[in-house]
């Protein structure tokens, strides 16, 4: 059974950092893409990043591109993360998805980040 | 950007009845073209992918079409565990966009 759950959502000021990771197990990790997706408090969904399954190549939507980065360890099958500089509006819960030609064919729980003072 | 537009916003249907959910691309997105259900305090959920392949376990009653920039969720005859909010995805090109939403409730 493919899982995915996420971790390391909480409150954070604004210009902090958080990390977010992203555990998957029940599919061979490093065959497939990952992505992050997110959702504001009742608001619609929002792409935030995707990764290769080798990590070679990686894309971001411009509000998180040079803020956000999106990594990952195969060997721990694990997908990462790493906000800096957080502002309101990435308030949101964020979401990791198992990516591929299938579209977004797994996706976590979710974990929520909320940036406030 | 291409921009997701999704119609309607809200709909209210008949257990039983065909309803059908439409989504416009701004732009040819070549048929890279998903669907997401999303029911309420869930992670959405992939019902089908390229415009019309049926992911796997999802019921036979949802069905996808479409071209270029006009796509379609259909579901055949509405049960009560359909409510939810449904999305589109265009993969076709970066940066990947999802639209509004379409939210279904039973009449």
């Amino acid at each position: 059974e493919v899982q995915l759950v996420e971790s390391g959502g909480g409150l954070v000021q604004p210009g902090r950092s958080l990390k977010l990771s992203c555990a998957a197990s029940g599919f061979t990790f490093s065959n497939y893409g990952m992505a992050w997706v997110r959702q504001a408090p009742t608001k619609g969904l929002e792409w935030v990043a995707t990764i290769s399954y080798d990590g070679s190549s990686t894309y971001y939507r411009d509000s998180v591109k040079g803020r956000f980065t999106i990594s990952r360890d195969n060997a721990k099958s694990t997908l990462y993360l790493q906000m800096d500089s957080l502002r309101s509006e990435d308030t949101a819960t964020y979401y990791c998805a198992r990516a591929g030609y299938g579209g977004f064919a797994y996706w976590g729980q979710g974990t929520l980040v909320t940036v406030s003072s | 950007d291409i921009q997701m537009t999704q119609s309607p916003s809200f709909l209210s249907a008949s257990v039983g009845e065909r309803v059908t959910l439409s989504c416009k691309a701004s732009q040819n997105i070549n048929k890279y073209l998903d669907w997401y259900q999303q029911k309420l305090g869930e992670a959405p959920k992939l019902l089908i992918y390229n415009t019309n392949n049926l992911h796997t376990g999802i019921p036979s009653r949802f069905s996808g079409s479409g071209s270029g920039t006009d796509y379609t969720l259909t579901i055949s005859s509405l049960q009560p565990e359909d409510v939810a909010t449904y999305f589109c995805l265009q993969r076709n090109s970066w940066p990947l966009t999802f639209g509004s939403g379409t939210k279904l409730e039973i009449k």
